[in-house]
């Protein structure tokens, strides 16, 4: 039974690009939520994702945006990178408003 | 205010030392998870709570939930158990994070 699977694991952008990130739920998991993570900081929420729809979001710019698939698998973008966008982003999936937060490996966004 | 407390931000032991590692938090929650994250990022759930004490193996954790405060404890700790540890509140259908303890177990 496959976990949370996210792409890529690692990523060099440049200041001003945009840039996707991707997400896979555990299988019978139908909401996604992201975060962000600075070095040496608990994770940040950015937002979360059912049944399509931004369900909740946390305090980040417009620049953060999101999608949901009917596979439930979900994207993370962020337009006009900074350089403080650089951080490891979390994705964590659970099964409607469940308790039981299965959590990916993270993709490591480093912005030059 | 950080919504999660967690105490110490870094902690250093000898090797068999009992540990502990605390977490306060100023809201209402439904259950709080204590994480574990090692260098690289990947993140595993230790435990969930909402009432009580759980133990699984060496690790021990505890909630109390009318004084908002819940503690990890690792008995007789190991080189291996060196990592962050991340207390993390179920809140508003979402969970919120404390910034991490990083212990270091030193052989």
């Amino acid at each position: 039974d496959a976990g949370v699977t996210q792409s890529p694991t690692h990523l060099i952008k440049t200041r001003g690009q945009q840039v996707t990130l991707r997400c896979s739920p555990k299988s019978g998991h139908d909401t996604v939520s992201w975060y962000q993570q600075a070095l040496g900081q608990g994770p940040q929420f950015i937002f979360q994702y059912y049944e399509e729809e931004e369900r909740q979001r946390g305090n980040f710019p417009d620049r953060f945006s999101g999608h949901q698939f009917p596979n439930y698998s979900s994207e993370l973008n962020v337009n006009a990178l900074l350089l403080g966008d650089s951080a490891l982003y979390l994705c964590a999936s659970t099964q409607g408003v469940g308790y039981g937060y299965t959590f990916g490996s993270g993709t490591r966004l480093t912005v030059v | 205010k950080n919504e999660v407390e967690q105490s110490p931000q870094n902690l250093t032991a000898q090797e068999g030392e009992f540990i502990t590692i605390n977490c306060s938090y100023s809201v209402g929650i439904s259950a709080l998870h204590w994480l574990q994250q090692h260098p690289g990022g990947g993140i595993v759930s230790l435990f969930m709570l909402s009432s009580g004490k759980k133990k699984h193996g060496r690790l021990i954790a505890t909630i109390n939930i009318q004084e908002k405060h819940s503690s990890l404890h690792i008995t007789a700790s190991h080189p291996r158990d060196s990592a962050v540890y991340i207390c993390a509140v179920l809140f508003n259908n979402d969970m919120r994070f404390g910034a991490g303890t990083r212990l270091t177990v030193k052989p």
